[in-house]
């Protein structure tokens, strides 16, 4: 079964705007990702948040967390075309032997 | 350093066949994990290996199965095919349990006809 759900389903904003992304999950966690899947291919790791962490950077990327109210959130700046892809966050269920459990993900289309 | 790769790219088989797929992780990566990914849809866990052990497996049928070898590499094994296992599986690997990022190949697309 799935542990995180990502909203919205699909996001189409232009070139130059910011995305935001949400995922909710249900249960305890050590940590919460963030992934990025280009059409077809395998899934690239793009940031790690600890769930004593409430907020991270890396580049054009900025993640929060709020574990009380078990969602995420992850903003792309300055959105480029190349940002197009498929956006999944991924929980390990600090109560299910730690296994890695993935949303359904974001699809993001940043037009030129 | 190689990353994860996954053979056959592409694997067609037809209802009712068996279906094994490879998995080879990142060198010095102890666990692997299989992910089911049907067209358009997210990421169903499937099966998780560390150490030669499956640790945990995803709400699919036996005919489900796999194993770790030695070296760490692994096979995903799906017996007595049918039309919705069709999907792309992906792999993906990691140092240890939990925690750490998990690096994926590339997938291989099973269709089934």
């Amino acid at each position: 079964s799935q542990q995180g759900e990502e909203d919205p389903q699909a996001l189409s904003i232009q070139e130059g705007e910011n995305a935001t992304m949400n995922c909710s999950y249900k249960t305890s966690i050590n940590n919460l990702q963030w992934y990025r899947q280009n059409s077809g291919r395998g899934l690239v790791h793009l940031i790690l948040i600890r769930s004593n962490e409430r907020e991270k950077h890396s580049g054009r990327l900025r993640v929060t967390l709020d574990t009380s109210k078990k969602s995420s959130s992850l903003l792309i700046t300055a959105s480029r075309a190349a940002d197009t892809a498929s956006y999944f966050c991924a929980t390990d269920d600090l109560y299910n032997n730690n296994d890695m459990r993935f949303g359904a993900g974001t699809r993001l289309t940043v037009k030129p | 350093e190689a990353g994860v790769t996954q053979s056959p790219t592409h694997l067609i088989k037809t209802r009712g066949q068996q279906a094994t797929l490879r998995c080879s992780p990142i060198s010095g990566h102890t666990s692997v994990y299989w992910y089911q990914q049907a067209l358009g849809l997210g990421l169903q866990f499937l099966l998780w290996y560390d150490e030669g052990e499956e640790r945990n497996r995803g709400n699919f049928p036996p005919r489900f199965s796999g194993r770790q070898f030695p070296n760490y590499s692994s096979e995903l094994n799906v017996n007595a095919l049918e039309l919705e296992d069709s999907a792309l599986y992906l792999c993906a690997s990691s140092f240890g349990q939990g925690v750490l990022a998990l690096h994926f190949g590339n997938g291989t697309r099973l269709t089934v006809t």
